[in-house]
């Protein structure tokens, strides 16, 4: 299809276990983007890529989640000795390219896939 | 600490007539605003965007209006449709790529 690809749609795992999360952006994209939705809330901006390399990855919760994307494309988001507290909405988005930091320039619209939705029992 | 908020969590409105949704921020360093609706079980969709430069951006039925000084930014739709029923989330960025997001308000469009 021509959006964003994320699968698995849905995980269940026990506590302890190491996940790992696909996202695969629109064709022609730079940038790529994770974000976790918890219930009731608003998503929460994970890490960024501009082509391979992790532009900010300040949002990460912890050093238990690591991010890559190896050939600028498809991205994988890795979550070690997961605890029930990581149990949410996992949100891949991209868009045509990152906002210049140093630049002002315009910026680009994320587009979102559905996400995972990861169960830690 | 909330950088963008949404204080309304539910709007209920006839079909036909106008919705207005209210988001307000904290951050000065913010100029670009973003608004997107979410289905369930779906992803956020992006609806429309409004750069600090301007006050208003208008796209078919959907209108965002900013207010600067006030920090407040408004989507309004006209007319409204029952298909328009869903979460609608503001969002904010600054001269970096990571977007805030307000918690969301549910919208529901009576037939």
């Amino acid at each position: 299809g021509a959006g964003v690809s994320q699968t698995p749609s849905n995980k269940v795992t026990e506590k302890g276990k190491y996940v790992e999360l696909r996202c695969d952006p629109i064709s022609g994209h730079t940038a790529l983007y994770w974000y976790r939705q918890s219930l009731g809330q608003g998503p929460e901006f994970l890490i960024y890529f501009q082509g391979t390399g992790a532009a900010d990855d300040s949002g990460l919760p912890n050093d238990r989640f690591f991010a890559v994307r190896p050939e600028g494309s498809v991205s994988t988001l890795k979550i070690q000795r997961t605890e029930r507290g990581d149990s949410a909405v996992y949100l891949c988005a991209s868009s045509l390219r990152a906002r210049d930091r140093v630049i002002r320039s315009t910026g680009q619209p994320q587009h979102f896939g559905d996400g995972t939705r990861l169960s830690i029992l | 600490d909330q950088q963008v908020k949404q204080n309304s969590p539910s709007l209920s409105v006839q079909e036909g007539r106008i919705s207005i949704l209210n988001c307000d921020y904290t951050n000065s360093m913010f100029d670009y605003f973003l608004w997107y609706k979410k289905y369930p079980a779906e992803g956020p969709t992006f609806l429309i965007s409004i750069s600090s430069i301007k006050d208003k951006n208008e796209d078919g039925r959907f209108t965002v209006f900013l207010n600067k000084s006030a920090k407040h930014l408004s989507l309004h739709i006209v007319p409204s449709q029952p298909g328009d029923s869903a979460v609608y989330f503001c969002a904010a960025s600054d001269r970096g790529s990571r977007l805030t997001f307000g918690e969301g308000t549910q919208l529901t469009v009576n037939p």
